[in-house]
């Protein structure tokens, strides 16, 4: 068990619809970051915020926005779902942000049909 | 921008045989480098990483990992598997500043018994 918490596990949802998955860092982490898992693009970098703010911005689409509560929880929201969304979604935290080590949650499944 | 490769996308191994999983990578600065290892249906975990120091870095589960900056190379390796190392194993990088991790596609490694 990394610390990391992810919920849901598992989500089924439509095309066009809306879904947001929620993170819970490792007690006293300052930094979440969100990758997406899919077979044909294997981990990829979403965003990164540290202590409320973001960071880094990687291939986030447009259509997918985060954000990090005062409380250091994290939510990723999809909207406008598409078939090409269904990926597992990790979450990650750290303590600090250069040369920490990463320590991943378990994933969101998610699938659109 | 940092880059890395994973030469291999599967391997498979003999139970208690050696094995070895590449890794290059691609930077114009110094890197951290980082083994992450994904058991099915399960988040990613830490196996080892290089920050700086000895090049030769020992991990969990007998696993360790060589760092030759010459060949931009970080390839793990153990010189006697189990069925329980069945695996998806990522390579990853990042500069010491504030970035996050850049992974490389994967080696599912099979261990046959």
């Amino acid at each position: 068990d990394s610390g990391v918490t992810q919920t849901p596990k598992h989500l089924i949802t439509a095309t066009g619809q809306r879904v947001t998955l929620r993170c819970s860092p490792r007690s006293g982490d300052l930094s979440v970051y969100w990758y997406q898992q899919s077979l044909d693009q294997g981990l990829q970098f979403l965003i990164h915020y540290y202590n409320g703010e973001e960071r880094a911005k990687g291939n986030i689409l447009e259509r997918f926005s985060a954000q990090q509560f005062p409380d250091l929880h994290s939510e990723l929201n999809l909207s406008s779902l598409e078939l090409g969304d269904s990926a597992l979604y990790f979450c990650a935290s750290s303590p600090g942000t250069a040369g920490n080590t990463i320590y991943f949650g378990e994933g969101s499944w998610l699938t659109v049909v | 921008a940092q880059s890395v490769t994973q030469l291999d996308s599967q391997v498979p191994v003999f139970e208690e045989a050696p094995v070895e999983l590449r890794c290059n990578y691609s930077s114009s600065v110094s890197v951290y480098l980082f083994w992450y290892v994904q058991y099915p249906n399960q988040g990613l975990q830490l196996l080892l990483k290089y920050l700086s120091g000895s090049t030769l870095v020992k991990g969990i589960n007998g696993f360790e990992a060589e760092f030759n900056k010459s060949q931009t190379s970080f390839h793990l390796r153990k010189p006697s598997v189990h069925i329980s190392d069945t695996a998806e194993y990522f390579c990853a990088v990042t500069p010491p500043r504030n970035t996050p991790l850049v992974f490389g596609k994967g080696t599912r490694l099979s261990v046959i018994a």
